[in-house]
């Protein structure tokens, strides 16, 4: 399966945009995008997946570029309860989630 | 909450002991996944279970053991424990064997082994 590159941290104000890059430039063209995050070693939580599209849900947007070698998560209005280890991994349609490489994530801090 | 659940929350032992972690997957969710989060460290798949049957290995030791049970709940065996096993270990859920569709995570269980 196709690795992500993530930054190890980054910093965003409360109320405003937290844009979460990632890089896939080995992704395969039946691999999706998901995004995961992780709360203070609670339970990794679905945020998002998506293919070519960019795709919305009520918790966040995924941006993914025409050429599917990146993409971005973004949290519209983060809040302090987003801090949290974003991670993001690519993983076949067809595939067995068993295959999904966890990588160490973005850990985000959202500041007052 | 994410429909899966972990038992028990936190555990502490000493070395050699054993221990069984429990999970119950979401309602009508035929795969079990654990995994081990060591300190600092991304998730490292251990087994999977499809129905009552392992359908993959990962990362397991041969100290650890598991299954799944008719019901759907799975148990994970941990024996002969060292100082390196304490890490939170987490059972996930799906629908799936394969296919697109996201992983539901319990709240994990805490080992410390002292």
């Amino acid at each position: 399966d196709a690795k992500t590159t993530q930054p190890t941290s980054m910093d965003c104000a409360e109320g405003r945009a937290a844009n979460l890059p990632c890089n896939h430039s080995t992704i395969s063209g039946n691999e999706y995008v998901y995004w995961y995050r992780q709360i203070h070693s609670q339970g990794p939580q679905y945020i998002i997946h998506g293919l070519k599209n960019n795709e919305t849900n009520e918790m966040a947007s995924l941006i993914i570029t025409e050429d599917r070698k990146s993409s971005t998560l973004i949290l519209p209005h983060a809040t302090l309860r987003d801090t949290a280890v974003y991670y993001c991994i690519v993983r076949p349609n067809a595939g067995n989630n068993r295959k999904l490489i966890w990588g160490l994530g973005t850990s985000l801090a959202v500041n007052p | 909450d994410s429909g899966v659940t972990q038992t028990p929350k936190h555990l502490i032992t000493a070395t050699g002991q054993r221990v069984t972690l429990r999970c119950s997957p979401r309602s009508g969710d035929l795969s079990v996944y654990w995994y081990q989060q060591s300190l600092d460290q991304g998730l490292q798949f251990l087994i999977q279970y499809y129905n009552g049957e392992e359908r993959a290995k990962g990362n397991i030791l041969e100290r650890f053991s598991a299954q799944q049970f008719p019901d759907l709940h799975s148990e994970l065996n941990l024996s002969s424990l060292e100082l390196g096993d304490s890490a939170l270990y987490f059972c996930a859920s799906s629908s799936q064997l394969a296919g697109p569709g996201e992983l539901f995570f319990g709240e994990g269980s805490r080992l410390t082994v002292l």
